[in-house]
């Protein structure tokens, strides 16, 4: 079955404290992103990859890191984690860049910063 | 980005059809328009993307005015399972910007049995 899974799907944690959210296709695709949802702001997007070690920023990069070293992953790294980076994280990914393309979207990661 | 606008909610009773309007006044001609929404608690999806001509898949119709400047989701029997946000955005051909999505607010489905 084609999906993205990211894990863990809840996270509880302090300030300060590293953590990275793993992001997983096995669709084949190039381009794979992170997305934050918050309360009446909408889903943004955080950071993008086109492929493998080619990653750049989205529209609210801030205090967030990426990596693909793999076609498959795209980790999200939270390097000290503050409370306003609770928030709902989706990861996407899709085949290319066309605009007929369609984005696969993970079920979620809930992320609270205590 | 081409701006999209929807009404924050719209009610249906079960069994019947749903027309989600979207107007996008300054669309361009390589202006994609795309539909997806998200169930609660769930990840955003895809649901159909149309460029001139009506389109229709499993899911759904989508509706395009001559003009292009407004669009129809057209649910054809809603179910207890569609309610969910629904979110138009637009996607050029002509531009990557990271193929990044905008989502506005979308638009609150209500079903009732």
């Amino acid at each position: 079955e084609a999906q993205v899974t990211q894990n863990p799907r809840y996270l509880i944690t302090v300030t300060g404290k590293k953590l990275t959210v793993t992001c997983s296709q096995n669709m084949n695709h190039e381009y794979m992103s992170w997305y934050r949802q918050d309360p009446g702001l909408g889903l943004r997007q955080i950071y993008y990859s086109m492929n493998v070690e080619v990653t750049d920023k989205g529209d609210v990069p801030e205090g967030y890191k990426v990596s693909r070293k793999e076609k498959r992953n795209f980790p999200l790294i939270l390097e000290s984690p503050s409370p306003n980076q609770t928030s709902l994280y989706f990861c996407a990914s899709c085949k290319g860049l066309a605009a007929t393309d369609t984005q696969y979207f993970g079920p979620g990661t809930r992320l609270t910063v205590l | 980005d081409a701006k999209t606008t929807q009404p924050n909610s719209m009610e249906s009773n079960e069994e019947e059809p749903v027309h989600l309007p979207c107007n996008h006044s300054t669309i361009s001609g390589t202006d994609y328009i795309h539909w997806y929404r998200q169930l609660p608690s769930q990840g955003p999806e895809y649901v159909i993307h149309g460029l001139t001509s009506n389109v229709n898949n499993r899911m759904a119709s989508l509706a395009i005015a001559e003009d292009r400047k407004s669009s129809t989701l057209i649910l054809h029997r809603a179910t207890l399972r569609d309610a969910a946000v629904y979110y138009c955005i637009l996607r050029d051909l002509g531009k990557t910007s990271g193929s990044r999505l905008t989502f506005g607010e979308g638009t609150q489905l209500t079903v009732n049995p």
